[in-house]
Formats: structure tokens, sequence, C-alpha cells
């Protein structure tokens, strides 16, 4: 099972928006509505942020938006802030009862 | 409030094995599924498998199939997660979390982790 592909690091100035992609294939990203995202910040455990492709939990700001096309899953984050220094993190399902995760992005806030 | 609560760290030896436990609160080992996840340092995430304890079911990613099982006690609502065979690689922070199917089987509790080490 191959780890889900994104790239190793974003940025943005404050007030700009990002977007992460996290490419898979149709065995995967491309077949299951489960794709979500977690944010980590260093030393912490994951938080989701996107659940259902586009979902978001409760508590979580819209800023954090998520999309697909095809294999790949897309996480927005509008207006960064200093807190969404992070490492950020997909998952799909891939059938067979197993999941796997994208290899994270790193986004700065410059 | 859900809290999954894990055991402390562990340092130990290659060829040995480790057990990790997880406690969770409320009624999450009655209604959900208990994920595995572990980040070795400086490295991403990566799925080791799970367990649905109301069924007593597990499914393990091909990587640990072999060396890894979960199980659950639904007396104590604990998970325990033990590898077996342990190498330098497997020097890494072991999670539990929750993985909810009304979110669509994201995993959104998480517990602090629990650091394994694996050093001669």
């Amino acid at each position: 099972q191959s780890a889900l592909t994104q790239p190793p690091s974003a940025s943005g100035s404050p007030g700009q928006s990002v977007t992460i992609s996290c490419t898979g294939t149709s065995s995967d990203v491309g077949s299951y509505t489960y794709v979500s995202w977690y944010q980590q910040h260093p030393g912490k455990a994951p938080k989701l942020i996107i659940f259902g492709v586009s979902q978001r939990p409760s508590g979580v700001p819209d800023r954090f938006s998520g999309s697909r096309s095809g294999n790949t899953a897309s996480l927005t984050v509008s207006g960064l802030q200093a807190e969404d220094e992070a490492d950020y993190y997909c998952s799909s399902y891939a059938g067979n009862d197993n999941f796997v995760f994208g290899t994270g992005t790193k986004v700065t806030v410059l | 409030q859900v809290q999954l609560v894990q055991s402390g760290a562990e340092v130990t030896k290659p060829g040995s094995s480790v057990r990790v436990s997880c406690q969770a609160s409320g009624d999450t080992f009655n209604s959900y599924t208990i994920t595995w996840v572990r980040q070795a340092p400086g490295q991403g995430l990566e799925w080791m498998g799970r367990v649905i304890p109301i069924f007593n079911i597990t499914n393990y990613a091909p990587k640990f199939q072999g060396r890894v099982t979960f199980s659950a006690d639904r007396s104590t609502s604990t998970s325990f997660m033990e590898l077996t065979r342990l190498r330098s690689e497997d020097t890494a922070v072991y999670y539990c979390a929750r993985e909810d199917d009304r979110r669509l089987q994201a995993f959104d509790y998480w517990g602090p982790g629990t650091p394994v080490t694996v050093s001669s």
C-alpha cells in the first residue's frame, strides 16, 4: 500500500490562501468519499479538520475547505493565520479494510 | 468529552515485543472502532490497523501483518497494540484514535501518543 503523494512544503503570507494536493489512485482517493485531512503541530497528536472529502467537524474554522477531482483531493486554507503553521496529512480508505495516509505537507506562514 | 489515555513511554531492545494500551472514555468502546497509527521521528503518519471492540474484529495493514496484534477489553474500555520482533525502525510514537463511521470513517479523537524506542 503506497502512501498518497503530497508536496513536502507550502507557504503563504498571513491573509493569503494555500492549497495542498493529495494524489492517490482510482483504488483509494478516486473511489471513496472516506477522505480526511489532519493538522499536526510539533509534538502534538493530529487533529481532524476535514472528513468525507469536504465536511468540517464542528469547531473547525470555515477557512479550511476540502475538495476532490478525480484521484486528487485538495485542502485549501484561506486567510492564513500564524496558528495554521503545521504539518497537514490527508488520509483515504483504500479498500480491503485498509487506510492510507499522505506523505505530509509542512505549511509555513511567512 | 471523549478522551483516549495511552500508556507511558517504552524503551526496549531489538527482537523483543512491546505492548501499548489505550483507554477510552464514554461509549467509545460500544460504538466505535479504534485505529492505531505510528509516526517515526521526523516522518509521516502510518496506518497500522484497527480493532472493532464490540465485534472483536481486527484489520491489519499488510506491512504489519503477522507482527502486530490488536485486542480490546470491553470491561475496562481498553485497547491494546502488541508489536513483536522489534527492530530499530520501529522506533516511533504510537497513537490510538477513534474511527467514527458517522464522520465517514475519519479519525476524530486521538490519544496523546506513546513513544517507543528500540535500541540495543
